[in-house]
């Protein structure tokens, strides 16, 4: 039993590249969000989904898609990567018992 | 508009004392807190809650106390061990939705030394 789990754990960009960030979960979970953290900074929620099929924007989209067409993945997507995307993202899932959020380890994205 | 606050970016402490991290709110709505656990290059791990109907909540080291009308709660880790050196972050579930987003503070950098 994983959990949650994120791939790459670490990526470069350079500016206008493209790349899709995999978060796969196997607690069967409906409920997944993506957050950002910059330096300093509280988690930043930027999409979720509350089931397969279901998406909606969080607090700061702009710049990222997501789609959710299983259950288990939840893979975030950057069309034209910009400096202002050099964060860390994390993946995370609760089951809806509970507001306890499982988060996956992270992915360290660098624009340059 | 920020709803969860944590006004101290960072805390230190010495090994064997009591570390409190505080964190206040401005939403009166706000019914259910938690508190997360983050070492470096790792994701946030759940570390206590407490519900609005509750002023205190404790496991093993750590009690969380919730002052309503003051809108504080505060973590205490009672006695504080070098492990414990982390980022801790508060957070509130958004009031008056069923998909369980959260709204996180800042973040408090915890030290316990040695």
């Amino acid at each position: 039993n994983a959990g949650v789990t994120q791939t790459p754990k670490f990526r470069i960009l350079k500016i206008g590249q493209s790349m899709t960030l995999q978060c796969t979960q196997d607690m069967n979970h409906n409920y997944m969000y993506w957050y950002r953290q910059d330096p300093g900074m509280g988690l930043k929620l930027i999409y979720y989904s509350v089931g397969a099929g279901i998406t909606d924007k969080g607090e700061v989209p702009n710049g990222y898609n997501v789609s959710r067409s299983t259950t288990e993945d939840f893979p975030l997507r950057l069309e034209l990567a910009a400096p202002s995307q050099t964060s860390v993202y994390f993946c995370a899932t609760v089951g809806g018992h509970s507001y306890e959020q499982y988060f996956g380890p992270g992915t360290r994205l660098t624009v340059t | 508009d920020q709803q969860v606050k944590q006004n101290s970016p960072s805390l230190s402490v010495q090994e064997g004392r009591i570390s409190i991290l505080n964190c206040d709110y401005t939403n009166s709505m706000f019914d259910y807190f938690l508190w997360y656990k983050k070492y470096p290059a790792e994701g946030p791990t759940f570390l206590i809650s407490i519900s609005s109907i509750k002023d205190k909540n404790e496991d093993g080291r750590f009690t969380v106390f919730l002052n309503k009308s003051a809108k504080h709660l505060s973590l205490h880790i009672v006695p504080s061990q070098p492990g414990d050196s982390a980022v801790y972050f508060c957070a509130a579930p958004r009031p008056g939705g069923s998909n369980y987003k959260l709204t996180f503070g800042k973040g408090t950098l915890l030290t316990v030394n040695p």
